[in-house]
């Protein structure tokens, strides 16, 4: 079973640029969260997808980042503009509708100079 | 506030010795509780759960954790460390209110085992 796939590996940007970020979840899985780890720091929850609908998305922020699951399978997480303090590895996990656990991506490193 | 505390930056262990890497939650509930490790440039990687039942859960890689709901705590164990087990780990609950699973996470311990 192929893992969760992310791309690209790593970006680096300046600030006021954007970026998009791809995730290709485990095939089936309905569940899908993207996460921002900043170094020193453990995930902190972004977004949410059921299918292709968002179920949580509080610690978003809207002002900058947009996410989208168009099809319930694939996702795209968006900084538009990055700003310093967005420089951190962002992770995608997916859940089976009868599992607990999540699966992660291997994550993309941003770097915003 | 939901939180998860990790009170342990660091945890060295001799490769051989028993290890234990702490975690404390607070969490209203009675939440499902996780531990991950991290390598170097990889994603997280699931090791075990707890959701019901014995408090002593089994995991991967020789890895156990011991769920205390006086205490809310949930350390992960390991009976003989190796080397190969230097890794981030990190402690995470999901609870149950919204039904979403999703996960909050500690900062992480960085286990070294040494030779």
């Amino acid at each position: 079973e192929a893992g969760v796939a992310q791309s690209p590996r790593y970006k680096i940007i300046e600030k006021r640029q954007s970026v998009a970020f791809w995730c290709n979840p485990i095939s089936g899985h309905a569940t899908l969260y993207w996460y921002q780890q900043i170094l020193g720091q453990g995930p902190k929850l972004l977004i949410q997808f059921q299918n292709n609908g968002v179920v949580d998305d509080s610690q978003l922020p809207k002002d900058r980042f947009s996410a989208e699951r168009l099809k319930g399978v694939d996702s795209t997480l968006k900084i538009q503009p990055a700003k310093l303090e967005d420089s951190a590895v962002y992770l995608c996990a997916s859940r089976h509708a009868g599992g607990n656990e999540q699966y992660f991506g291997p994550g993309t490193r941003l770097t915003v100079t | 506030a939901q939180s998860v505390a990790q009170p342990e930056d660091q945890v060295n262990v001799a490769e051989g010795n028993p290890l234990t890497v702490k975690c404390t939650y607070s969490v209203s509930g009675n939440p499902y509780l996780f531990w991950y490790v991290q390598y170097p440039n990889r994603g997280l990687q699931f090791l075990l759960k707890y959701i019901t039942g014995d408090n002593l859960v089994k995991g991967s890689y020789g890895f156990e954790a011991e769920f205390n709901k006086s205490q809310t705590s949930f350390h992960l164990k390991k009976p003989s460390a190796l080397v190969s087990d230097s890794a981030l780990y990190f402690c995470a609950v999901s609870p149950l209110s919204g039904g979403y699973n999703k996960l909050i996470f500690g900062a992480g311990t960085r286990l070294a085992v040494h030779p």
